[in-house]
């Protein structure tokens, strides 16, 4: 049975930090991995899908690896902003859309 | 562009009680999903559904069904609601198989009293 986990729980930086999120699974034969963004009180929004065939992908200050043969994914922010401050998940999905998530780790950026 | 529209926001239920949660979308996906989200859980797999007619169970299916009669519709229903299916409950949906991005509702919170 897949499980992801995400380390940290919780995380505070100061601004302008550069900062890596950590998210591991147990079952390295997924389709692809995704990771969000969580506001609270609102729904999540995807922020990169990584294929299965493919080792990061990269928007605006955001990058996110995936090495499938150690069962790791990484979310690199750079140059972090408040506005940054979210819940972050990670998400692996064998196909099928059977998409397991981890529960997250909570960024506060400090201005 | 309403994309992903969960209603209603906020519900409270007496115990036994039934209800359905709504989730509509408007840009023609195949796929689309329950979850509930708990603290310190992440979000778990409820039901989901690859096409209108094809539903099929996630990780805690009990206690809940679903039916996809359309490709914009896919209704969540508790059937005699309890204290443990207090919870925040997300309905997503994707393209297709091969297109697997999420784009989730803005969710309904749900307590059982």
């Amino acid at each position: 049975k897949q499980e992801v986990t995400q380390i940290p729980a919780a995380l505070s930086v100061p601004e302008g930090e550069n900062l890596v999120l950590n998210c591991s699974f147990t079952d390295s034969a997924i389709y692809n991995l995704q990771w969000f963004r969580q506001d609270p009180g609102k729904g999540l929004t995807s922020l990169l899908l990584i294929q299965s065939s493919q080792r990061e992908q990269t928007s605006g200050r955001l990058n996110a690896s995936l090495d499938k043969s150690s069962g790791r994914s990484t979310l690199y922010i750079a140059a972090s902003q408040p506005g940054d401050s979210a819940t972050y998940l990670c998400a692996a999905s064998k196909g099928g859309f059977k998409t397991i998530f981890g529960a997250g780790t909570r960024l506060f950026v400090k201005a | 562009n309403a994309g992903v529209t969960q209603t209603p926001k906020f519900q409270v239920l007496k115990t036994g009680q039934s209800m359905t949660l709504q989730c509509a979308q408007d840009m023609n996906h195949e796929y689309m999903s329950w979850y509930r989200q708990d603290p310190g859980m992440g979000l778990r797999l409820i039901h989901y559904s690859v096409g209108a007619g094809i539903t099929d169970q996630g990780e805690v299916p009990n206690g809940y069904n679903v039916s996809r009669s359309t490709t914009e519709d896919f209704p969540l229903r508790l059937l005699s609601a309890a204290p443990s299916q207090t919870s925040v409950y997300f309905c997503a949906s994707s393209y297709s198989i091969g297109d697997e991005k999420l784009f989730f509702g803005s969710g309904t919170q749900l307590s059982v009293l």
